[in-house]
């Protein structure tokens, strides 16, 4: 099963600022997806952006934009002009394309807690 | 907004006792995934149904039991419940038809369980 890695249990960042989330995983697919979902304190899971695996060039979506290195499994998400808004747990997940007994459910990571302050 | 509506919002029930969630997905999804969240567990895949069948399993205990209605809700059953069955349940939807299965998983607010 494919592994979703989050080093950094919790991050802070000031507000205009520009953060870093990290996610690595671990697949021996070439085709899949990847997600970032944000879960503010109301428990809501929001999708943030997705990348194809296919595509080379990074997704971007206003302020949220990754860095998709294929051969290194690595997966970031960089916010930029931080709000407070922004503050929330941050999820990785992973998408396979071939379904298994799994179907096509997602890996998700254990989660980067973002502090944005003032 | 995604959509996706789950009732109740929280529940709170003693140890041995059978709950239903319930799940509306978003209007044209045919695919349903219930998650369950947890501290100690993360967010884990329980099941998938797929225009009313089931169609992949996770790491769901026997206990629980799902199904999807021909009017595509679904309804995840909780039985013998214990202590550790406290969790955020999260219902989400994709899978219009004509799309590519490659779309987006579109999740409900969670309804959050209590057991004690």
């Amino acid at each position: 099963a494919q592994t979703v890695t989050q080093s950094q249990p919790e991050m802070s960042v000031q507000e205009a600022e520009t953060v870093t989330l990290s996610c690595t995983y671990d697949t021996s697919e070439s085709d899949y997806y990847l997600f970032w979902y944000k879960q503010p304190p109301s428990r809501q899971m929001i999708l943030v952006i997705r990348q194809e695996a296919y595509k080379q060039q990074n997704a971007t979506e206003n302020r949220f934009s990754v860095n998709f290195q294929k051969a290194a499994k690595s997966f970031s998400l960089k916010i930029s002009d931080s709000q407070l808004g922004d503050a929330a747990m941050y999820f990785c997940a992973y998408r396979t394309l071939v379904p298994s007994n799994s179907g096509y459910a997602l890996n998700f990571g254990k989660g980067t807690s973002l502090l944005v302050t003032p | 907004d995604s959509g996706v509506t789950q009732t109740p919002k929280h529940l709170i029930t003693a140890t041995g006792q059978r709950v239903t969630l319930r799940c509306s997905p978003r209007s044209g999804d045919l695919s349903v995934y219930w998650y369950q969240q947890s501290l100690d567990q993360g967010l884990q895949f329980l099941i998938q149904y797929y225009n009313g069948e089931e169609r992949a399993k996770g790491n769901i205990l026997e206990r629980f039991s799902a199904q999807q209605f021909p009017d595509l809700h679904s309804e995840l059953n909780l039985s013998s419940l214990e202590l550790g069955d406290s969790a955020l349940y999260f219902c989400a939807s994709s899978s219009r038809p004509g799309q590519r299965s490659t779309d987006t998983q579109y999740f409900g607010p969670g309804t959050r369980l209590t057991v004690l």
